[in-house]
């Protein structure tokens, strides 16, 4: 059964920094691409990051371009996002989601989520 | 950036009759690179369809997609009480950003 749980969610000040873990099981976790995606409190869904299986091809939305850093270990089968310079709008849960297709980015599993909330 | 309308915002039903919902991109998706996905309270979306009209696995029949270029239509044949929830289309064309419709919300009439 494949298995994504996300964790290091938390509050955290304006311009300060969080890292999320996302961790893989029940496939082979080098072999699938990754992203993050967000959801704003009553809002819709927004996606965050895009990572390849090698970890050689990542790409950003706009809005966290420069602030925020995904990453993969494979042999430690998990994700990450490093966030820093956290703004308001960044408060949201973070889900992990794993593509299957190749170059097709929907999103076939998601983790459960981990809230991050941005405040003073 | 490919943005998705989806409409109607929200759909009151009951139970037994059938949903259409709809999306429309700004401009034209590529091969049809259009998912669904249904999300209920308190959990992570669930995808329903992908490549426009694509059943993912475990998905029942009763859902349906259609539609191509800008125009995308997930139909529910036959709504069961399980189905109310909220529904976002979303667009994985070639390069990003991978955008998402602002959802429709299907409510028990």
């Amino acid at each position: 059964e494949v298995q994504l749980v996300e964790s290091g969610g938390g509050l955290v000040q304006p311009g300060g920094s969080l890292r999320l873990s996302c961790a893989a099981s029940g496939f082979t976790f080098s072999n699938y691409e990754m992203n993050w995606l967000r959801q704003a409190p009553g809002k819709g869904l927004e996606w965050v990051s895009y990572i390849s299986s090698s970890g050689t091809t990542i790409y950003y939305a706009d809005s966290v371009r420069g602030r925020f850093t995904i990453s993969r270990d494979n042999a430690k089968n998990s994700l990450y996002l490093q966030m820093n310079s956290l703004r308001a709008e960044d408060t949201a849960v973070y889900y992990c989601a794993r593509n299957t297709a190749i170059r097709k980015r929907y999103f076939d599993d998601w983790g459960q989520g981990t809230l991050v909330t941005v405040s003073s | 950036e490919i943005v998705l309308t989806q409409s109607p915002g929200t759909l009151s039903l009951s139970p037994g009759e059938r949903a259409t919902l709809s999306c429309r991109a700004s401009q034209s998706v590529s091969s049809s690179n259009l998912a669904w996905y249904q999300q209920k309270p308190g959990q992570a979306p669930r995808l329903l369809i992908y490549g426009a009209s694509s059943r993912a696995s475990g998905i029942p029949d009763r859902f349906s997609g259609s539609g191509s270029g800008t125009d995308f239509t997930l139909i529910i044949s036959r709504l069961e009480p399980e189905d109310f929830a909220v529904y976002y289309c979303q667009q994985y064309g070639s390069s990003p950003p991978y955008t998402f419709g602002q959802g429709t919300k299907l409510e028990i009439k």
